[in-house]
């Protein structure tokens, strides 16, 4: 079984610049989430998809966008970046919709903007 | 929405002694209670969980106890060991929700 990999592992952008942000899931799995982490902080919602369709978001602006494929592998796109954007990005993979279903995380995506 | 709280932020125990880190929810819908540990460079992993209708859950040196009536969930680690050290997350999730909310996280350390 093929756990949730996450791509590319750093990455360092400048201010306003946009960014992409790749996972697939763990195999079997249908729902992607994704999660912003600051450092020493807790991990924050994002948004969920779900069978290729945003399935709710968390406090973030429109500027966080996302996509799932039909493979449910998942982008997170990030345009006119700011500062307190950098942050470790985690997605994680659950096998249905909502949430009473355990979710693994992948490794995260560091992103720095200077 | 719900807020997690997660306390302490740090903790250091001998080798062999126990642990236990503590969680507050303010929302009486949530149902669902993960504990995550999170070693350096890498994402969180599941180590245990427990939902509204158990009031405690073991699995070998970790345990979870749910009080309900107070809102609050505790993660028990027993004979401690330096590999346990990590930074460990609480976090809730509301019945019919598609989010967790994840506390501030405690640092656990070890010591040999």
């Amino acid at each position: 079984e093929t756990g949730v990999t996450q791509s590319p592992t750093h990455l360092i952008k400048t201010r306003g610049q946009q960014v992409t942000l790749r996972c697939s899931s763990q195999s079997g799995h249908n729902t992607v989430s994704w999660y912003q982490q600051a450092l020493g902080q807790g991990p924050q919602f994002i948004f969920q998809y779900y069978r290729e369709e945003e399935n709710g978001r968390g406090n973030f602006p429109p500027r966080f966008s996302g996509l799932q494929f039909p493979n449910y592998s998942s982008e997170l796109n990030v345009n006119a970046l700011e500062l307190d954007d950098s942050a470790l990005y985690l997605c994680a993979s659950s096998s249905s919709g909502g949430i009473d279903n355990e979710q693994f995380f992948g490794p995260g995506t560091r992103l720095t903007v200077l | 929405g719900e807020n997690v709280e997660q306390h302490p932020s740090t903790l250091s125990v001998q080798e062999g002694d126990s642990a236990v880190i503590k969680c507050t929810y303010s929302d009486s819908a949530s149902n669902y209670f993960p504990w995550y540990k999170q070693e350096l460079g890498k994402g969180p992993q599941l180590i245990i969980d427990i939902r509204s209708n158990v009031g405690e859950k073991k699995d070998q040196r970790i345990a979870v106890t749910l009080n309900k009536t107070a809102k609050h969930f505790s993660l028990h680690i027993t004979e401690t060991q330096p590999e346990d050290s990590a930074v460990y997350f609480c976090a809730a999730s509301i019945r019919g929700g598609n989010q967790f909310y994840f506390g501030t996280g405690t640092s656990l350390t070890v010591i040999p």
